[in-house]
């Protein structure tokens, strides 16, 4: 079945930088964009941005140009999320998840991971 | 850039339907996405390309999208269907996801 792993709780001060992962399993890899979405508490989903597992193309949204990165290693599966420049508004759990594509349509988010709680504290 | 517009709040008393709705320009020509979140857990697929349902997923969700609005509409409510729900769509012009602000199910 599809599954998405992610790592484990992060605690930063403001202005680090955290690193994410997303094991992927149950699918071929390549064929699914990897999309990442977050909620801070008491807010709801806020989509990061996109990574396509196959070229490693990406496409964040204006809000998070310049400070958030993804990239993927094909041989392990898996793919990453850094986020720079951390600040207290940072603080939310961040998901990643599978999409396919349609003709060039972005799809649904069929399967999730488990979350990964980032905590910016000084 | 595209916006999605959803009530708050949406109130229901078990064994009636709920609808929760969700607004945008023209969105009748995209499909929309409907999750559900509850507290501590990943976010659900419900409703997929406007009326279509995942395996899984009872068949007492269901979905309309026609002109500016989408609907998710949940019939015979349950106390288990208490959660946010958010509309997503695809956004063809900057390649981009939006989600709408979510909407809060109570079942009185």
């Amino acid at each position: 079945q599809v599954q998405l792993v992610q790592s484990g709780a992060e605690l930063r001060k403001p202005g680090a930088s955290v690193k994410v992962s997303c094991k992927a399993s149950g699918y071929t890899f390549i064929d699914y964009y990897i999309q990442w979405v977050r909620q801070a508490p008491g807010q709801g989903l806020e989509w990061m941005g996109w990574i396509n597992p196959n070229s490693g193309g990406t496409n964040y949204p204006q809000n998070f140009q310049g400070r958030v990165t993804m990239t993927r290693d094909t041989s392990i599966s898996t793919v990453y999320m850094e986020l720079s420049w951390l600040t207290s508004d940072d603080t939310a759990v961040y998901y990643c998840a599978r999409t396919g594509l349609r003709f060039g349509e972005i799809l649904q988010l069929d399967s999730w991971g488990q979350g990964t709680l980032v905590t910016v504290s000084s | 850039s595209y916006e999605l517009t959803q009530p708050p709040s949406v109130s229901v008393a078990p064994g009636k339907t709920a609808r929760i709705t969700c607004g945008g320009n023209n969105i009748g020509t995209k499909s929309v996405h409907w999750y559900q979140k509850k507290p501590g857990q990943a976010p659900v697929l419900v409703v997929y390309d406007d009326t279509d349902r995942p395996s899984g997923i009872p068949d007492r969700f269901s979905g309309a999208n026609s002109d500016n609005t989408a609907t998710v509409i949940i019939s015979r409510v349950q106390a288990g269907d208490e959660a946010d729900y958010y509309c997503q769509v695809w956004d063809d012009r900057s390649d981009h996801l939006v989600f709408g602000g979510g909407t809060k199910l109570t079942v009185l």
